[in-house]
């Protein structure tokens, strides 16, 4: 069984670019959770997709945006990069909606 | 919006030693959920309850669900080297009002041998 993979595993961009962070949910999990992790803070929740469809969403711009594949895999896409949107970007998969229990190794953003 | 207070921020023990930290909220949670993150890594999920009053132990480990809904605890024994690391709690808020998850701001634990 494999967990969920996350990719890149860092990132350097120029503010106002665009990026896309791709994530593999873990094998038999249909939903995915993507949060943002500042240094020094706690994850904070940006979106889920569940079936392919948005299923909940943080205080987060709409310039943060995403999909969900058949396969389960996602995207999360952030348009007009601020230095700001600098930080750790999480991926989490589970079954059904349940707890996000099982957590990507995120992908590290720098915005400059 | 909905906030996880989570205390101590940081923490220096003697190897051997017991450590507690807890979490308290505002707002009510169907779940709590607590955390490891080591540098460089996603959190690993520790001990998860489902019910109010409920307290699990995995290992060294125990952790409750406050009677309130409103709180939590993670004790662990004996502490070791590897315990070093930064511990989140989390709650799940009822789907009701979106089922998303609530991450605490972290303690971070160092153990000296």
């Amino acid at each position: 069984e494999t967990g969920v993979t996350q990719s890149p595993t860092h990132l350097i961009k120029t503010r106002g670019q665009q990026v896309t962070l791709r994530c593999s949910s873990q094998s038999g999990h249909n939903t995915v959770s993507w949060y943002q992790q500042a240094l020094g803070q706690g994850p904070q929740f940006i979106f889920q997709y569940y079936r392919e469809e948005e299923n909940g969403r943080g205080n987060f711009p709409p310039r943060f945006s995403g999909l969900q594949f058949p396969n389960y895999s996602s995207e999360l896409n952030v348009n007009a990069l601020e230095l700001d949107d600098s930080a750790l970007y999480l991926c989490a998969s589970s079954q059904d909606r349940t707890d996000g229990t099982t957590f990507g190794s995120g992908t590290r953003l720098t915005v400059v | 919006g909905q906030q996880l207070n989570q205390s101590p921020q940081s923490m220096f023990i003697q190897e051997g030693e017991d450590v507690s930290m807890n979490c308290t909220s505002s707002s009510i949670f169907n779940t709590w959920l607590w955390y490891k993150q080591d540098p460089g890594e996603g959190p690993v999920l520790l001990i998860a309850l489902y019910k109010a009053g409920e307290l699990t132990s995995n290992g060294r480990l125990t952790a409750q669900f406050g009677i309130t809904r409103k709180d939590s605890f993670l004790n662990i024994s004996a502490s070791i080297p590897s315990d070093v690391g930064i511990y989140f709690c989390a709650g799940r808020l009822p789907y009701n009002q979106g089922g998303k998850l609530i991450f605490g701001q972290g303690t971070e634990l160092s153990v000296k041998p």
